[in-house]
């Protein structure tokens, strides 16, 4: 059974701190790692991927990836209470068409 | 550059009925996947269709089913519906021979099963 593991939460972070998000994965063929972000009675919103171990940034946000732990997280910096959502975690393989979702961490920003 | 839409917004059926969603593609893309969302849950693989056939299938019941249209657009079919069917239907489409296997999601279907 493929799986892909969040803390549900929910976990606060104050305002201007980093809220630091973690998700591993249990298929070592995995290739594709997805960041989305999704607030309540809305869709996923994509907020970044990365396929390489090492960091990748964009903005506030930076993914991390440790294939040989199977670990993925995702950092924001200088947190605004906008970031309040819940960020979904999820993993693609190159022979396999569909993403393994995780069941999503609920951050709140704490004015 | 349109997004992906979805429609209808919101669905209300009763046990036995059968219900269509809909689904157009982000401008560009040819592929498209349908998600199950429960309430606090991920979003579960429905199945992914790509030149007008069914790519994979996730863990579902032969009760849902699905087109793909020839300019992309897809449709998700659910018969006999059973009060766990109620759930955030969610429409992802991607590109099959881009670089990446990114998915951008549509606003959703809240169906209501009574």
């Amino acid at each position: 059974q493929k799986e892909v593991e969040q803390n549900s939460g929910p976990l606060s972070v104050p305002e201007g701190a980093i809220a630091s998000l973690n998700c591993t994965y249990s298929d070592r063929g995995s290739q594709s790692f997805f960041w989305y972000r999704q607030y309540s009675g809305k869709s996923p919103e994509l907020i970044m991927f990365i396929y390489s171990n090492g960091d990748k940034e964009d903005g506030r946000f930076t993914a991390q990836l440790n294939k040989a732990s199977q670990y993925v997280s995702l950092l924001i910096r200088d947190s605004q209470p906008s970031d309040s959502a819940t960020y979904l975690c999820a993993v693609n393989m190159v022979s396999n068409y569909q993403l393994i979702w995780g069941a999503g961490t609920k951050l709140i920003i704490k004015p | 550059d349109a997004g992906v839409t979805q429609s209808p917004t919101h669905l209300i059926k009763t046990r036995g009925q059968q219900v269509t969603l809909r689904c157009s593609p982000k401008s560009g893309h040819d592929t498209v996947s349908w998600y199950q969302q429960a309430l606090g849950q991920g979003p579960q693989f429905i199945f992914q269709y790509y030149e007008e056939e069914e790519r994979q299938r996730g863990n579902f019941p032969d009760r849902f089913s699905g087109h793909q249209f020839p300019n992309y657009s897809s449709e998700l079919n659910v018969n006999a519906l059973l009060l766990g069917d109620s759930a955030l239907y969610l429409c992802a489409s991607s590109l099959a021979s881009g670089a990446t296997d990114t998915q951008y999601f549509g606003p959703g279907t809240r169906l209501t099963v009574l």
